[in-house]
């Protein structure tokens, strides 16, 4: 059984700069999640997607937006990057239903804003 | 809303001693609760869960959670701490499962 993998593992990027993070989800999983995990903080949940559509979103700006796919694998795609978007980024898959079914998370994409 | 407290950011605790690990949830539904442990440059994994059936959870490398609500606390503890346990720890809670709330994280470092 394959579990959450991300790409890239590091990216550096500018401030202005728009970028795509990337997930696939583990075998059988169709929802997945983003959580955005600055240094020394918890992870902060940025939304997440249940069969392509978008299906619950945390407090964060409309330049944060996502896609999944028919294979249930995910991106993440911030535009106008700022400074403050430096983080490392979490994509968690789960089995829809009840709250019951735990997030089983990716090892992050760590993105770098200069 | 939901959200969860964990108190005290950093806790120190000697090689065999017991390890407690403070959680406080707010929650207006009964709520599913969740220990995650993270390691150095890695992801989250789960030590274990609360989903209303026993109030005391056991986890993976013998840990342990008991959900006390006249508390509203889910307080993690192992009985005797190894070196191998110094990570960052975090409580999680949620009600439907589209939405889940971390805490802010606990450093444990184990003292040989």
């Amino acid at each position: 059984e394959t579990g959450v993998t991300q790409s890239p593992t590091h990216l550096i990027k500018t401030r202005g700069q728009q970028v795509t993070l990337r997930c696939s989800s583990q075998s059988g999983h169709n929802t997945v999640s983003w959580y955005q995990q600055a240094l020394g903080q918890g992870p902060q949940f940025i939304f997440q997607y249940y069969r392509e559509e978008e299906n619950g979103r945390g407090n964060f700006p409309p330049r944060f937006s996502g896609l999944q796919f028919p294979n249930y694998s995910s991106e993440l795609n911030v535009n106008a990057l700022e400074l403050d978007d430096s983080a490392l980024y979490l994509c968690a898959s789960s089995l829809p239903g009840t709250g019951a079914n735990e997030q089983f998370f990716g090892p992050g994409t760590r993105l770098t804003v200069l | 809303a939901q959200s969860v407290t964990q108190l005290g950011s950093h806790v120190s605790v000697s090689e065999g001693a017991l390890v407690l690990l403070r959680c406080n949830y707010s929650s207006s539904v009964p709520p599913y609760l969740f220990w995650y442990v993270q390691y150095p440059n890695q992801g989250l994994q789960l030590l274990l869960k609360y989903t209303s059936a026993a109030t005391l959870v056991k986890g993976i490398n013998g840990f342990e959670a008991e959900f006390k609500k006249s508390e509203t606390s889910f307080h993690l503890t192992k009985p005797s701490a190894h070196m191998s346990d110094a990570a960052e720890y975090f409580c999680a809670v949620t009600n439907t499962g589209n939405q889940f709330y971390f805490g802010t994280g606990t450093s444990l470092t184990v003292i040989p």
